[in-house]
């Protein structure tokens, strides 16, 4: 079964201070991997999908990495409005249609 | 263009009751997914659909239930409520076809409260 695991659980940062959060998962076959953000009480919003290992993708302060195992998403001089869940989710190729989620790690920025 | 909207946005029933979502797609897209999120469960997955046709089921009894319409539009129903029902159910659509590596595009979600 596909299992994707999300570190840290929780991340308190200060304005401008940058991170990484780790996705790792285990996948029969990754057709793809994605990121979301989800703020409080609303729907995940897409942020970047990542298909095979050396890819990289920036939006803003996001950056995505993928490696064979893992991958990384880097906040770079985060500000308090990147304060969110982030989710990792991965769609197996022996199991189209379907994403499998990590359990979030919930990133707080203070001013 | 417009995002998935999901009715009702919030609702309360009892248990032993049933209840109907509805989640319209994005325009031009044709694959449905709908999904659980739990505090203790996290996201977890409960069917897809295209083209009127369920292609993937998550592991759900079969009290919950899907359907989809000719114009992509789609249902979920969930029979003979519990309180471990009570959870946000997220739609999603993606542009379907051959290729499954579509991103997926989430609603906002229904509220279910079951007392």
């Amino acid at each position: 079964e596909d299992q994707v695991t999300q570190s840290p659980e929780a991340l308190r940062l200060q304005e401008g201070e940058s991170s990484s959060l780790n996705c790792s998962y285990t996948v029969s076959g990754l057709r793809g991997l994605f990121w979301y953000r989800q703020d409080p009480g609303k729907g995940p919003e897409f942020l970047f999908t990542l298909y095979s290992a050396g890819e990289e993708k920036e939006k803003e302060r996001l950056k995505a990495t993928l490696t064979k195992k893992e991958s990384f998403l880097h906040i770079t001089a985060p500000k308090p409005e990147d304060s969110a869940t982030y989710l990792c989710a991965v769609q197996a190729s022996s199991n189209d249609y379907k994403l499998s989620f990590g359990a979030g790690t919930t990133v707080t920025v203070r001013a | 263009k417009a995002g998935v909207t999901q009715t009702p946005r919030y609702l309360i029933k009892t248990r032993g009751q049933q209840v109907t979502l509805s989640c319209s797609p994005i325009s031009g897209h044709r694959s449905v997914s709908w999904y659980q999120q739990t505090p203790g469960q996290g996201l977890q997955f409960l069917f897809e659909y295209f083209s009127e046709t369920q292609r993937n089921k998550g592991n759900f009894p079969g009290r919950f239930s899907g359907r989809q319409f000719s114009n992509s539009r789609s249902e979920m129903n969930v029979s003979t409520l519990e309180l471990g029902d009570s959870a946000l159910y997220l739609c999603a659509s993606s542009p379907g076809g051959a290729d499954p590596s579509h991103t997926q595009y989430f609603g906002p979600g229904t509220r279910l409260t079951v007392l």
